[in-house]
């Protein structure tokens, strides 16, 4: 079993529609909780972070975390053309190394 | 703050040749960095995690002889891949660890070096 599962995609959703991301991981350890966005031909760039459960919200970006199900979400609303990337959850615990997911390809359409 | 660079950001070479990648941390210096490689439509694959000053420490399945990776100081890693063929031909991404990131530890990314071996 993987340490964190993600549904590969793609998902294309027309401009202005609310996006729904998620994640499953398997090891209850885990603390800390991130969204990378990766554009085409590009490193991944740190979107979003949480500490255990709960919610956080960034503009038109929200994380949630629930630990009892081991669930990872991004909400992104009113995507737009620019939001079009490769969504990639990550996890770790404490100061150990990253596990991703497989990432998540979007396409908003305008 | 927290950017890491790489160079080139593409290469070409012809197969046999060795071929070196840098990677720098540019505000900040990183004990640990992270070698990844990464092919068409799939996620990151862990190469190896470098630690500044001691040898590198290789996931399950990376020759270590074929990827050389030197970290001698805490701005600068290098991947040597040696005697590069085709299927070496990848995306190559590193990561630097930031004491000062948010949350503290995390990692930020390079922008990638994309390798192709003819």
């Amino acid at each position: 079993q993987k340490e964190v599962e993600q549904d590969p995609g793609p998902l294309s959703v027309p401009e202005g529609a609310i996006v729904s991301l998620n994640c499953t991981y398997s090891n209850s350890a885990f603390q800390y909780f991130m969204w990378y966005r990766q554009y085409s031909r590009k490193g991944p760039e740190l979107l979003m972070y949480t500490y255990s459960s709960g919610n956080k919200e960034d503009g038109r970006f929200t994380a949630q975390v629930d630990k009892s199900s081991k669930y990872i979400s991004l909400f992104i609303r009113d995507s737009q053309p620019s939001d079009s990337a490769t969504y990639l959850c990550a996890t770790k615990t404490g100061a150990n190394n990253l596990f991703f997911g497989t990432g998540t390809r979007l396409t908003v359409i305008p | 703050g927290a950017v890491v660079s790489q160079h080139p950001s593409w290469v070409i070479c012809k197969s046999g040749t060795s071929v070196k990648i840098e990677c720098r941390s540019l505000d900040f210096q990183a004990t640990t960095m992270f070698w990844y490689r990464q092919f068409p439509k799939q996620s990151l694959m862990l190469m190896a995690t470098s630690n500044e000053g001691s040898k590198a420490t290789y996931e399950q399945g990376v020759e270590k002889d074929k990827f050389l990776i030197n970290h001698a100081s805490l701005t600068l890693s290098t991947l040597t891949v040696t005697s590069a063929h085709p299927e070496d031909s990848s995306f190559y991404i590193c990561s630097a660890r930031s004491p000062f990131g948010r949350p503290k530890e995390t990692q930020y990314f390079g922008p990638g070096t994309r390798l192709l071996v003819l």
